[in-house]
Protein backbone atom coordinates (compact mmCIF):
# COMPACT_ATOMS: atom_id res chain seq x y z
CA UNK A 1 0.00 0.00 0.00
CA UNK A 2 1.82 3.47 -0.90
CA UNK A 3 1.83 5.46 2.11
CA UNK A 4 1.09 9.53 1.67
CA UNK A 5 2.40 11.16 -0.83
CA UNK A 6 3.87 15.43 -0.92
CA UNK A 7 5.61 16.92 -3.31
CA UNK A 8 8.17 18.75 -3.82
CA UNK A 9 10.47 17.68 -0.67
CA UNK A 10 12.35 20.24 -1.05
CA UNK A 11 11.88 24.05 -1.65
CA UNK A 12 13.85 27.18 -1.45
CA UNK A 13 12.40 30.79 -1.84
CA UNK A 14 12.84 34.31 -1.46
CA UNK A 15 10.50 35.98 1.22
CA UNK A 16 7.52 37.69 -0.35
CA UNK A 17 7.42 35.03 -3.26
CA UNK A 18 4.64 32.77 -3.25
CA UNK A 19 5.09 28.73 -2.46
CA UNK A 20 2.63 25.35 -2.95
CA UNK A 21 2.84 22.24 -1.85
CA UNK A 22 0.79 19.32 -2.83
CA UNK A 23 -0.19 16.03 -0.64
CA UNK A 24 -1.48 12.89 -1.59
CA UNK A 25 -2.77 10.73 0.65
CA UNK A 26 -3.40 6.99 1.35
CA UNK A 27 -5.89 5.66 -0.58
CA UNK A 28 -9.47 5.75 1.50
CA UNK A 29 -8.06 7.82 3.76
CA UNK A 30 -10.74 10.66 4.10
CA UNK A 31 -9.03 12.51 6.57
CA UNK A 32 -6.29 14.81 5.71
CA UNK A 33 -4.08 16.88 7.32
CA UNK A 34 -1.40 19.43 7.78
CA UNK A 35 0.72 20.03 10.41
CA UNK A 36 4.49 22.49 9.93
CA UNK A 37 7.68 21.63 12.00
CA UNK A 38 9.58 24.03 12.83
CA UNK A 39 13.53 22.34 14.08
CA UNK A 40 13.46 20.77 17.36
CA UNK A 41 9.68 20.96 17.97
CA UNK A 42 7.07 18.98 17.73
CA UNK A 43 4.31 18.88 14.77
CA UNK A 44 1.47 21.17 14.95
CA UNK A 45 -1.59 21.24 13.06
CA UNK A 46 -2.47 23.60 10.80
CA UNK A 47 -5.48 22.76 8.90
CA UNK A 48 -7.67 19.29 9.21
CA UNK A 49 -10.25 18.32 6.17
CA UNK A 50 -12.90 15.31 6.17
CA UNK A 51 -13.35 14.95 2.89
CA UNK A 52 -13.31 18.17 1.21
CA UNK A 53 -14.57 20.13 4.07
CA UNK A 54 -12.29 21.98 6.42
CA UNK A 55 -13.57 21.05 9.80
CA UNK A 56 -10.37 22.58 11.54
CA UNK A 57 -8.21 25.67 10.58
CA UNK A 58 -8.03 27.34 13.69
CA UNK A 59 -4.23 27.56 13.88
CA UNK A 60 -3.90 28.45 10.19
CA UNK A 61 -2.99 31.81 9.59
CA UNK A 62 -5.66 33.36 7.05
CA UNK A 63 -3.80 35.77 6.39
CA UNK A 64 -1.03 34.48 4.24
CA UNK A 65 -1.87 30.60 3.91
CA UNK A 66 -4.49 28.65 2.06
CA UNK A 67 -5.88 25.17 1.67
CA UNK A 68 -7.84 23.13 -0.62
CA UNK A 69 -9.17 19.72 -1.22
CA UNK A 70 -10.53 19.41 -4.24
CA UNK A 71 -12.93 15.97 -4.69
CA UNK A 72 -11.69 15.18 -0.93
CA UNK A 73 -8.29 13.42 -2.43
CA UNK A 74 -5.35 15.39 -2.93
CA UNK A 75 -4.61 19.08 -0.83
CA UNK A 76 -2.58 21.54 -1.59
CA UNK A 77 -1.25 24.09 0.67
CA UNK A 78 -0.58 27.67 -0.24
CA UNK A 79 1.84 30.52 1.44
CA UNK A 80 1.92 33.88 -0.30
CA UNK A 81 3.62 35.81 0.31
CA UNK A 82 6.74 33.88 2.50
CA UNK A 83 8.04 35.35 5.62
CA UNK A 84 11.05 34.33 6.70
CA UNK A 85 9.61 32.62 10.06
CA UNK A 86 8.03 30.19 7.49
CA UNK A 87 11.10 28.17 7.23
CA UNK A 88 10.02 24.53 8.23
CA UNK A 89 9.28 21.63 7.20
CA UNK A 90 5.49 20.93 5.84
CA UNK A 91 3.69 17.49 7.29
CA UNK A 92 0.85 16.08 5.54
CA UNK A 93 -0.58 13.31 7.42
CA UNK A 94 -3.97 11.05 6.34
CA UNK A 95 -6.29 8.68 8.51
CA UNK A 96 -9.33 6.76 8.32
CA UNK A 97 -11.47 5.32 11.12
CA UNK A 98 -9.50 2.50 12.96
CA UNK A 99 -11.01 -1.13 11.87
CA UNK A 100 -12.53 -1.25 15.68
CA UNK A 101 -14.82 1.54 15.41
CA UNK A 102 -13.56 3.40 18.10
CA UNK A 103 -12.35 7.58 18.18
CA UNK A 104 -9.06 6.69 17.57
CA UNK A 105 -7.51 7.84 14.15
CA UNK A 106 -4.24 6.94 13.16
CA UNK A 107 -2.60 9.41 11.22
CA UNK A 108 0.42 8.13 9.01
CA UNK A 109 2.57 11.41 7.94
CA UNK A 110 3.92 11.70 4.23
CA UNK A 111 7.79 12.95 3.84
CA UNK A 112 7.49 16.21 4.14
CA UNK A 113 8.52 19.28 2.38
CA UNK A 114 11.46 21.35 3.81
CA UNK A 115 10.85 25.17 3.46
CA UNK A 116 13.76 27.56 3.35
CA UNK A 117 12.69 31.17 3.01
CA UNK A 118 15.98 33.59 2.23
CA UNK B 1 1.68 25.15 30.39
CA UNK B 2 2.17 22.69 27.32
CA UNK B 3 -0.26 20.57 26.57
CA UNK B 4 2.25 18.06 25.89
CA UNK B 5 5.82 17.64 27.87
CA UNK B 6 8.47 15.12 27.12
CA UNK B 7 11.37 14.81 29.42
CA UNK B 8 14.16 17.09 27.75
CA UNK B 9 17.19 14.58 26.73
CA UNK B 10 18.74 14.02 25.15
CA UNK B 11 18.65 10.36 26.32
CA UNK B 12 22.31 8.27 25.88
CA UNK B 13 21.58 4.34 26.41
CA UNK B 14 24.01 1.26 25.93
CA UNK B 15 23.08 -1.10 23.47
CA UNK B 16 20.96 -3.74 25.50
CA UNK B 17 19.17 -1.56 28.08
CA UNK B 18 16.42 -0.22 28.71
CA UNK B 19 15.37 2.79 27.38
CA UNK B 20 12.43 4.92 29.23
CA UNK B 21 10.51 7.97 27.43
CA UNK B 22 7.91 10.03 29.41
CA UNK B 23 4.98 12.35 28.68
CA UNK B 24 2.86 14.24 30.69
CA UNK B 25 -0.61 16.53 29.30
CA UNK B 26 -2.39 18.89 30.64
CA UNK B 27 -5.81 18.01 29.30
CA UNK B 28 -7.26 15.27 31.56
CA UNK B 29 -10.22 14.86 28.91
CA UNK B 30 -7.64 13.30 26.65
CA UNK B 31 -8.84 10.22 24.99
CA UNK B 32 -5.74 8.77 22.95
CA UNK B 33 -1.89 8.46 23.04
CA UNK B 34 0.63 8.06 20.54
CA UNK B 35 4.37 7.51 20.12
CA UNK B 36 5.94 8.58 16.93
CA UNK B 37 9.70 7.87 16.18
CA UNK B 38 11.50 10.47 14.23
CA UNK B 39 14.98 9.94 12.46
CA UNK B 40 16.68 12.78 11.94
CA UNK B 41 15.27 14.53 8.21
CA UNK B 42 12.58 12.09 8.11
CA UNK B 43 8.88 12.10 8.70
CA UNK B 44 7.54 11.00 11.98
CA UNK B 45 6.36 6.77 12.05
CA UNK B 46 4.01 5.66 13.90
CA UNK B 47 5.25 3.27 16.94
CA UNK B 48 2.40 2.77 19.23
CA UNK B 49 -0.91 4.10 20.43
CA UNK B 50 -2.60 3.47 23.10
CA UNK B 51 -6.04 4.69 25.11
CA UNK B 52 -6.87 2.53 27.75
CA UNK B 53 -4.87 2.94 31.26
CA UNK B 54 -2.61 0.15 31.73
CA UNK B 55 0.41 -1.22 29.89
CA UNK B 56 0.28 -2.08 25.71
CA UNK B 57 2.71 -4.56 24.84
CA UNK B 58 4.23 -4.93 20.62
CA UNK B 59 7.63 -6.42 20.17
CA UNK B 60 10.47 -4.46 22.02
CA UNK B 61 7.68 -1.75 22.93
CA UNK B 62 5.34 -1.19 26.04
CA UNK B 63 3.32 1.69 26.05
CA UNK B 64 1.88 2.45 29.78
CA UNK B 65 -0.99 5.07 30.08
CA UNK B 66 -1.88 6.09 33.63
CA UNK B 67 -4.78 8.66 33.04
CA UNK B 68 -4.65 10.06 36.71
CA UNK B 69 -1.66 10.92 36.81
CA UNK B 70 -2.05 12.45 33.20
CA UNK B 71 0.80 10.36 32.37
CA UNK B 72 2.11 8.19 29.09
CA UNK B 73 5.17 6.15 29.01
CA UNK B 74 7.38 4.56 26.35
CA UNK B 75 9.77 1.71 27.48
CA UNK B 76 12.37 0.29 25.23
CA UNK B 77 13.69 -3.38 25.94
CA UNK B 78 16.88 -4.43 24.27
CA UNK B 79 17.85 -1.22 22.72
CA UNK B 80 19.69 -0.81 19.49
CA UNK B 81 21.28 1.26 17.85
CA UNK B 82 19.07 1.86 15.32
CA UNK B 83 16.10 2.95 17.86
CA UNK B 84 18.76 6.29 18.36
CA UNK B 85 15.83 9.13 17.21
CA UNK B 86 13.51 11.49 18.41
CA UNK B 87 10.75 9.93 20.21
CA UNK B 88 7.83 12.18 19.83
CA UNK B 89 4.59 11.82 21.98
CA UNK B 90 1.58 12.48 20.84
CA UNK B 91 -2.31 13.45 22.41
CA UNK B 92 -6.08 13.52 21.05
CA UNK B 93 -7.56 15.51 23.27
CA UNK B 94 -11.22 14.81 23.84
CA UNK B 95 -12.79 17.76 22.56
CA UNK B 96 -11.06 18.32 19.26
CA UNK B 97 -10.46 14.25 18.01
CA UNK B 98 -8.69 14.47 14.76
CA UNK B 99 -6.27 17.03 16.38
CA UNK B 100 -2.76 15.59 17.66
CA UNK B 101 -1.04 17.76 20.14
CA UNK B 102 2.72 16.67 19.94
CA UNK B 103 5.47 16.86 22.80
CA UNK B 104 8.65 18.34 21.98
CA UNK B 105 10.10 14.89 21.33
CA UNK B 106 12.85 13.41 23.40
CA UNK B 107 16.18 12.61 21.37
CA UNK B 108 17.29 8.86 21.95
CA UNK B 109 20.92 7.83 21.39
CA UNK B 110 21.95 4.19 21.52
CA UNK B 111 25.50 3.64 21.89
CA UNK B 112 27.01 -0.12 20.76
Amino acid sequence: EAGVVQSPRYKIIEKKQPVAFWCNPISGHNTLYWYRQNLGQGPELLIRYENEEAVDDSQLPKDRFSAERLKGVDSTLKIQPAELGDSAVYLCASSSPTLAGGDTDTQYFGPGTRLTVL
Amino acid sequence: QKEVEQNSGPLSVPEGAIASLNCTYSDRGSQSFFWYRQYSGKSPELIMFIYSNGDKEDGRFTAQLNKASQYVSLLIRDSQPSDSATYLCAVNRGSTLGRLYFGRGTQLTVWP
